[in-house]
């Protein structure tokens, strides 16, 4: 069962565009939800996380949004560059039981900026 | 500063064999955790340690099995190697007051 659901799965861009990649979740004990990038042969990066008391978070070029009563977050690059081509992965964790400092993640969002 | 270290980079075995991954955390950070990456997926959680003790186990076989040491390095270990073992294996650390988790490169698993 997957507990994070991202959308979509490849996402093809102009520079300059502004992808926009989209993730759910269900499990209410969910307190913390981070995104990560990650370049072939690479481990993930964090990029930005943001958590449920704040509807919008902004680093740099990226903006995280997050819908507490529907359940999802998306993350939003501005001016995208084709050196943000990499996969993207939104990711949950929680502060109790089994979602306890263990990171849930979705499948991943292959993006490509075209120069 | 150091981030996530872990060796080795890449890894060869046959099936049946047991190998040993090793993980040093960012200074500071007291907790590790285990992942497993399969191609073209997001990564699963295997373990995660705190103050050598195990914090939380992800639906994996006893085939797998870690330990985290005073200076909060870890080891992953897998016995009886199968192919669907093959993947990149990350180690990611924390501080324990937070949910920040910091991956390293990871080592690159093929089991043939």
């Amino acid at each position: 069962q997957q507990q994070v659901k991202q959308s979509p799965q490849s996402l093809i861009v102009q520079k300059g565009g502004i992808p926009i990649i989209n993730c759910a979740y269900e499990n209410t004990a969910f307190d913390y939800f981070p995104w990560y990038q990650q370049f072939p042969g690479k481990g993930p990066a964090l990029l930005i996380a943001i958590r449920p008391d704040v509807s919008e978070k902004k680093e740099g070029r990226f903006t995280i949004s997050f819908n507490k009563s529907a359940k999802q977050f998306s993350l939003h690059i501005m001016d995208s560059q084709p050196g943000d081509s990499a996969t993207y992965f939104c990711a949950a964790s929680g502060d109790r039981g089994s979602t306890l400092g263990r990171l849930y993640f979705g499948r991943g969002t292959q993006l490509t900026v075209w120069p | 500063d150091a981030g996530v270290t872990q060796s080795p980079t890449h890894l060869i075995k046959t099936r049946g064999q047991q190998v040993t991954l090793r993980c040093s955390p960012i200074s500071g950070h007291k907790s590790v955790s285990w992942y497993q990456q399969v191609l073209g997926q997001g990564p699963q959680f295997i373990f995660q340690y705190y103050e050598k003790e195990e914090r939380g186990r992800g639906n994996f076989p006893d085939r797998f099995s870690a330990r985290q040491f005073p200076n909060y390095s870890s080891e992953l270990n897998v016995n009886a190697l199968l192919l669907g073992d093959s993947a990149l294996y990350l180690c990611a650390s924390s501080l324990v007051s937070t949910n920040e988790q910091f991956f390293g490169p990871g080592t690159r698993l093929t089991v043939l």
